[in-house]
């Protein structure tokens, strides 16, 4: 079983749709957790940050993680074209001495007018 | 600006050649990390480096080589022993391997063997 995982996708949705995202991971240390927006032929760049449980809203973007079902999610409100992209979620271990961040496969996203 | 540069943006490899691929930072991260990323499969980890003259293979470090000579610098040289090296690969860099924050990216190199 692979640590994080992540459907594909592709997820395609119209312009103004709300969209949700989701992680499931097997590894309860996991303490930090993170989303990743990549537009095609780029590196990941950071979309949000959460340490621990709970939710953090940004604009239009909201990431939840629930713990106990090892569960996260990114909403995304009013999509817009600009938001098709690849999102990866990561997560990682504060008391790892590595260091590493564990990714999921990413989910394809497009949004169209 | 801060970031990470990875140089050249494509690279084209005959087969059984050795090709490096560049990766500076100037955020004055103590950790770097090499990526190999494959449609479908996400970013799998080749080599880490948590500080200047050490680094320890990810989970995919057959064919690859590295060195860290420098903090600011992180190469990764894909041998002719890598028996599939086409794939877009991907340098990180963070502030210590203890810290919470995310990874910083580069914009990657694509690599394809002809």
């Amino acid at each position: 079983q692979k640590e994080v995982e992540q459907d594909p996708g592709p997820l395609s949705v119209p312009e103004g749709a709300i969209v949700s995202l989701n992680c499931t991971y097997s590894n309860s240390a996991f303490q930090y957790f993170m989303w990743y927006r990549q537009y095609s032929r780029k590196g990941p760049e950071l979309l949000m940050y959460t340490y621990s449980s709970g939710n953090k809203e940004d604009g239009r973007f909201t990431a939840q993680v629930d713990k106990s079902s090892k569960y996260i999610s990114l909403f995304i409100r009013d999509s817009q074209p600009s938001d098709s992209a690849t999102y990866l979620c990561a997560m990682g271990d504060r008391g790892s001495t590595l260091g590493r961040l564990y990714f999921g496969r990413g989910t394809q996203l497009t949004v169209w007018p | 600006d801060g970031g990470i540069t990875q140089s050249p943006k494509y690279l084209f490899r005959k087969e059984g050649q050795n090709v490096t691929l560049s990766c500076e930072q100037n955020l004055n991260h103590d950790a770097m990390y090499w990526y190999r990323q494959d449609p479908g499969q996400g970013l799998r980890l080749i080599y880490y480096s948590q500080i200047v003259n050490d680094f320890q293979k990810g989970d995919i470090a057959e064919g690859y080589s590295v060195s860290r000579e420098k903090k600011e610098s992180f190469p990764l040289t894909v041998t002719s022993a890598q028996k599939n090296p086409t794939a877009f690969y991907l340098c990180a860099s963070r502030q210590g391997a203890k810290t919470i924050l995310g990874y910083t990216f580069g914009s990657g190199t694509r690599l394809t063997v002809v």
